[in-house]
């Protein structure tokens, strides 16, 4: 069973600061990996996405990879307010034909204070 | 931009009832997936489809089943609703396979009583 953690939370931080959320996977071969940002009650939508190792920055936010860790993580700069909510890591491709289902972790809640 | 549309947002339904959630996708993608979201358990899959009339269960599809007669559409059913089925469903499209992002709908809230 592939297995998505991550910290639960909250993760408090200031407004302006930087917010680091982090994301451990179990199947070694996962290949594609996304960042998924999700406000209370309201449905998941799509933030960032990552394939290769390194660095993949949009805007504020910026994705990182280590597979060799089996680690991906995002940062979100300059943190406002309305980036308050939960933030869902998610996991594709990899062993037992898992090519097009996504497995997440059970999401960060992440404050960001005015 | 892909639109996927979940026609009943609230529902509340019955212990025993039979109850349909629709979905609508309308990029053309071969994959649906039905996915329910609880309170500290997170998103789980509930089943998947990859073409039309093809489905396969996902990590709880016990007191569920799944409908895709048509391309764009795919339908949760569950046939005897229970009250430890009270959850929020979220439908979802993607392109085939790879890289392709997966795309969510806004939720159905489903309550049974």
């Amino acid at each position: 069973q592939k297995e998505v953690e991550q910290n639960s939370g909250p993760l408090s931080v200031p407004e302006g600061a930087i917010a680091s959320l982090n994301c451990t996977y179990s199947d070694r071969v996962s290949q594609s990996f996304f960042w998924y940002r999700q406000y209370s009650g309201k449905s998941p939508e799509l933030i960032m996405s990552i394939y290769s190792n390194g660095d993949k920055e949009d805007g504020r936010f910026t994705a990182q990879l280590n597979k060799a860790s089996q680690y991906v993580s995002l940062l979100i700069r300059d943190s406002q307010p309305s980036d308050s909510a939960t933030y869902l890591c998610a996991v594709k491709g990899g062993s037992g034909g898992s090519n097009y289902k996504l497995t997440f972790g059970k999401g960060t809640l992440l404050t960001v204070n005015p | 931009d892909v639109k996927v549309t979940q026609s009943s947002r609230y529902l509340v339904k019955r212990t025993g009832e039979k109850v349909f959630l629709e979905c609508v996708q309308d990029m053309d993608h071969e994959n649906m997936f039905w996915y329910r979201q609880d309170p500290g358990l997170g998103l789980r899959l509930i089943y998947f489809s990859y073409d039309v009339k093809m489905k396969e269960k996902g990590d709880i599809p016990e007191g569920y089943s799944v409908s895709r007669e048509k391309k764009e559409r795919f339908s949760l059913i569950l046939e005897s609703a229970s009250t430890n089925q009270t959850s929020m469903y979220l439908c979802a499209s993607s392109l085939w396979s790879g890289r392709n992002t997966i795309y969510f709908g806004e939720g159905s809230w489903l309550t049974v009583v």
